[in-house]
């Protein structure tokens, strides 16, 4: 079963502005993790943020973590048409490889 | 260093029938774990092999099974086949032993698309 949601299901935005996603989860967590899928394709790994820590960077991502409120939030800066994919957060507990995955946001950035 | 590869990439396959799927991952990734991605139920974890030992299982029936092998490249198999088994079948590997350092990032192979008439 999935650990949680993500929110929201759908977002479009026009190229250039910002995009955030959320994430909900249920459980303790070791870590969380935002991977991208394009089009059904496999997922590709964009950030990892681990439980004592409460906002990483990479690039134009930014991600912020809050154990109190077992969410998370991915944030996109400047979007780009190519940014268009679906977007997923994963967690893990313990020392498990084993990742949960959220519902994931389908992102569309119009050119 | 070359990704995860999955082998094949598409297969239809009739109810009833088995099918192996096929995962090599990254060269001097040792943890290896399949997951199972549909538009119902999302991604599912399968299970995870480490050293040629299953390490953790998800919740799917017994026709599901994998195994790997001493060159860590691992396969699953899945017997009886049923239409909801049709679904993306996703391999990733992580970095994990004290030689070569650990990683609890996954990097996912392309996937295999089940198709189960």
């Amino acid at each position: 079963s999935q650990q949680g949601e993500e929110d929201p299901q759908a977002l479009s935005i026009q190229e250039g502005e910002n995009a955030t996603m959320n994430c909900s989860y249920k459980t303790s967590i070791n870590n969380l993790q935002w991977y991208r899928q394009n089009s059904g394709r496999g997922l590709v790994h964009l950030i990892l943020i681990r439980s004592n820590e409460r906002e990483k960077h990479s690039g134009r991502l930014r991600v912020t973590l809050d154990t109190s409120k077992k969410s998370s939030s991915l944030l996109i800066t400047a979007s780009r048409a190519a940014d268009t994919a679906s977007y997923f957060c994963a967690t893990s507990s313990g020392s498990a490889r084993q990742l949960t995955f959220g519902s994931g946001t389908q992102l569309t950035v119009l050119p | 260093k070359a990704g995860v590869t999955q082998t094949p990439r598409y297969l239809i396959k009739t109810r009833g029938q088995q099918v192996t799927l096929s995962c090599s991952p990254i060269s001097g990734h040792r943890s290896v774990s399949w997951y199972q991605q549909t538009p119902g139920q999302g991604l599912q974890f399968l299970f995870e092999y480490f050293s040629e030992t299953q390490r953790n299982k998800g919740n799917f029936p017994g026709r599901f099974s994998g195994r790997q092998f001493s060159n860590s490249r691992s396969e699953m198999n899945v017997s009886t086949l049923e239409l909801g088994d049709s679904a993306l079948y996703l391999c990733a590997s992580s970095l994990e032993g004290s030689a070569g350092g650990s990683s609890y990032e996954q990097y996912f192979g392309p996937g295999t698309r089940l198709t189960v008439t």
